[in-house]
């Protein structure tokens, strides 16, 4: 089965540093890998979906990279904002015949950005 | 354009009791998800529907129904609540199983 692990589980940094925030995964036959941010006592929001053919995506400030053969995705956040503060989970899709639609979620990593 | 969409936003139950998580899309989305979020655990796949007529169990499908009644609405339904069944619970959809899901707001359940 599956597991996703995301650590740590919760980070802080001064606003203006670079975050890098991990995932790890046991099996690397995936379709996708997904990474999400969660505002408390909100849903979750897309950021950021990488194929299993790619190596990296980016969309403004953030950048993820996937390296399948090693089972890890990294998400890094550059100069740091209070806005970033959040939980960011990062869910891989795995690639069986009967896990179609169905992401693990790793635990999600808290990060406070302090002013 | 209101994405997806939850009611109620919180329920408190006494345990046995039933009730009916109610989730709606507008984005003409064929795949919908209902998942649980407890602490320390991230979120936990309960049922999956590919399309409209299919619904299929997920990591936790115990304790759970649902119903995909449409291709906007899928339904959750608790016919007897536990006190184990406190939780968050999401409903997400997707153009395709494939794609990126999109989340609804939650519903928070206390089971006493």
């Amino acid at each position: 089965k599956q597991e996703v692990t995301q650590i740590p589980a919760a980070l802080s940094v001064p606003e203006g540093e670079n975050l890098v925030l991990n995932c790890s995964f046991t099996d690397s036959a995936i379709y996708n890998l997904q990474w999400f941010r969660q505002d408390p006592g909100k849903g979750l929001t897309s950021l950021l979906l990488i194929q299993s053919s790619q190596r990296e995506q980016t969309s403004g400030r953030l950048n993820a990279s996937l390296d399948k053969s090693s089972g890890r995705s990294t998400l890094y956040i550059a100069a740091s904002q209070p806005g970033d503060s959040a939980t960011y989970l990062c869910a891989v899709l795995p690639m069986t015949t009967d896990s179609w639609g169905k992401f693990q979620f790793g635990a999600g990593t808290q990060v406070v950005v302090t002013p | 354009n209101a994405g997806v969409t939850q009611t109620p936003k919180f329920q408190v139950l006494k345990t046995g009791q039933s009730m009916t998580l109610q989730c709606a899309q507008d984005m003409n989305h064929n795949s919908m998800y209902w998942y649980r979020q407890d602490p320390g655990m991230g979120l936990r796949l309960i049922y999956y529907s590919a399309s409209e007529g299919t619904t299929d169990k997920g990591e936790v499908p115990n304790g759970y129904n649902v119903s995909r009644l449409n291709k906007r609405e899928f339904s959750l339904r608790l016919e007897s609540a536990a006190p184990s069944q406190t939780s968050v619970y999401f409903c997400a959809s997707s153009e395709r199983p494939l794609e990126t899901q999109y989340f609804g707001p939650g519903t928070r359940l206390l089971v006493l």
